[in-house]
């Protein structure tokens, strides 16, 4: 089944604790990107890759990392985790945004920082 | 800067009844536009995708529409089902940039 797979689904941590959400896609595409979305202000783009070793920042890419060393994976870092990124995280992948290929979506991480 | 604006906000209808979202973006040049459907703690579903030269886009009961002079795009929800309760998003694509131009969405609450 083609699918994009997040872990964990929820996260409760403490400021300042290292974390990692792990991303990975089975369709072999090609761009992958994460967002973060609050009440009332929708989905962000917090990083994205066109491909391997390709990756650029997206709208809100303060206090996050990534990479893309494999073409299936793509976590999400947050060196020194802060309450304001207390959010529900979404990685989702496209064989691309110019074409008429559809986004797909994880089930999304909740994370709390405290 | 890229925006996308969707209205309303939120609105609620009784099931049995259509609807019309509405998207209206500054992206320019475009490549495509997108509408999704997100249901509550999940991640979004695509509905259509729509290119610059594409007028409209039926997917079941849902048809998008987009006026490109306008900068406009709307979905329209046909006999509207319980399951319809979800969140639609607008996305824009650039033709020149790989960021995406996302709308706020529009959360629609159907009622028995």
């Amino acid at each position: 089944e083609a699918q994009v797979t997040q872990n964990p689904r929820y996260l409760i941590t403490v400021t300042g604790k290292k974390l990692t959400v792990t991303c990975s896609q089975n369709m072999n595409h090609e761009y992958m990107s994460w967002y973060r979305q609050d009440p009332g202000l929708g989905l962000r783009q917090i990083y994205y890759s066109m491909n391997v070793e390709v990756t650029d920042k997206g709208d809100v890419p303060e206090g996050y990392k990534v990479s893309r060393k494999e073409k299936r994976n793509f976590p999400l870092i947050l060196e020194s985790p802060s309450p304001n990124q207390t959010s529900l995280y979404f990685c989702a992948s496209t064989w691309g945004i110019t074409y008429n290929s559809p986004l797909h979506f994880g089930n999304g991480t909740r994370l709390t920082v405290t | 800067k890229n925006q996308v604006e969707q209205s309303p906000q939120s609105l609620i209808i009784l099931e049995g009844k259509n609807c019309t979202l509405q998207c209206n973006y500054t992206v320019s040049p475009f490549s495509n536009l997108r509408w999704y459907k997100q249901d509550t703690g999940r991640g979004p579903v695509s509905l259509t995708i729509m290119t610059f030269s594409e007028n409209t886009k039926s997917n079941g009961r849902y048809t998008a529409t987009l006026d490109a002079d306008t900068k406009q795009s709307s979905l329209h929800i046909t006999a509207s089902q319980l399951s319809d309760s979800a969140s639609y998003i607008c996305v824009v694509s650039p033709l020149d940039d790989y960021k995406l131009s996302f709308g706020a969405g529009t959360t629609v609450t159907v009622r028995a």
